[in-house]
């Protein structure tokens, strides 16, 4: 079957950096990408990587390595808005996206 | 201002009783999406559409049908609802991109949540 991975819940404190990791095992790969999503709100794009490599973007990077099917998002700086639930997706097929079950991050003052 | 807008936001309802979630966007866009999303289990894709007329089936397509009859609007179409359709649902609509080198970002509605009792 096809399937992401990822933690479900991080914890971290302002101004730390953490890292979400994100495995995958889908039948087709184009890109793998990162949403956020706050209690009650709609997932908003984050990033987006189709090639290897690493992705900044602001306080934000994102990183893929295609041959190991992993990638992770990095966030630096952690601030209190942070705290939210983090998706990463992959897109398998010509608009068919699969997406990973959510990683909560709390962050602590 | 770019814009997915759904409706309703929130709507309870009975077994066996056909309702519609509309989805609108205002970007022009050639890609749309539903979606349910529930407890553990992240976003799953219900079907998805390429174009005006051209719609294929996602991962949890049962119980659901859609039509693109315009490019701005998606409806989703739930014709005799069951308990287990009770979810939140989000329609997205993609930027368009044309392979996978392209961003493919998608842009969400606010979302609906839909109780079948």
């Amino acid at each position: 079957g096809q399937s992401l991975e990822q933690p479900s819940e991080v914890t971290a404190v302002e101004g730390a950096i953490v890292q979400i990791n994100c495995t995958y095992q889908t039948s087709g790969f184009y890109g793998l990408s990162w949403y956020q999503q706050h209690d009650g709100g709609a997932p908003t794009f984050l990033s987006y990587n189709a090639l290897d490599g690493l992705e900044e973007t602001g306080r934000f990077s994102s990183f893929l390595s295609r041959s190991d099917s992993y990638g992770y998002l990095l966030l630096q700086e952690l601030q209190m808005k942070d705290s939210a639930s983090y998706f990463c997706a992959v897109l398998s097929g010509t608009y068919k996206y699969i997406f990973g079950t959510g990683t909560r991050l709390k962050v602590l003052a | 201002e770019a814009q997915v807008t759904q409706n309703p936001r929130y709507l309870i309802t009975v077994t066996g009783k056909k309702l519609t979630v509309t989805c609108s966007q205002n970007m022009n866009h050639e890609y749309m999406s539903w979606y349910r999303q529930d407890p553990g289990l992240g976003l799953r894709q219900i079907y998805y559409s390429m174009n005006v007329e051209v719609t294929d089936k996602g991962d949890v397509p049962e119980g659901y049908k859609v039509s693109r009859k315009e490019k701005r609007n998606f409806p989703l179409i739930l014709e005799s609802p069951s308990p287990n359709q009770t979810s939140l649902y989000f329609c997205a609509s993609i930027s368009s991109g044309t392979g996978g080198l392209s961003k493919n970002i998608q842009y969400f509605g606010a979302g609906t949540r839909l109780s079948v009792l």
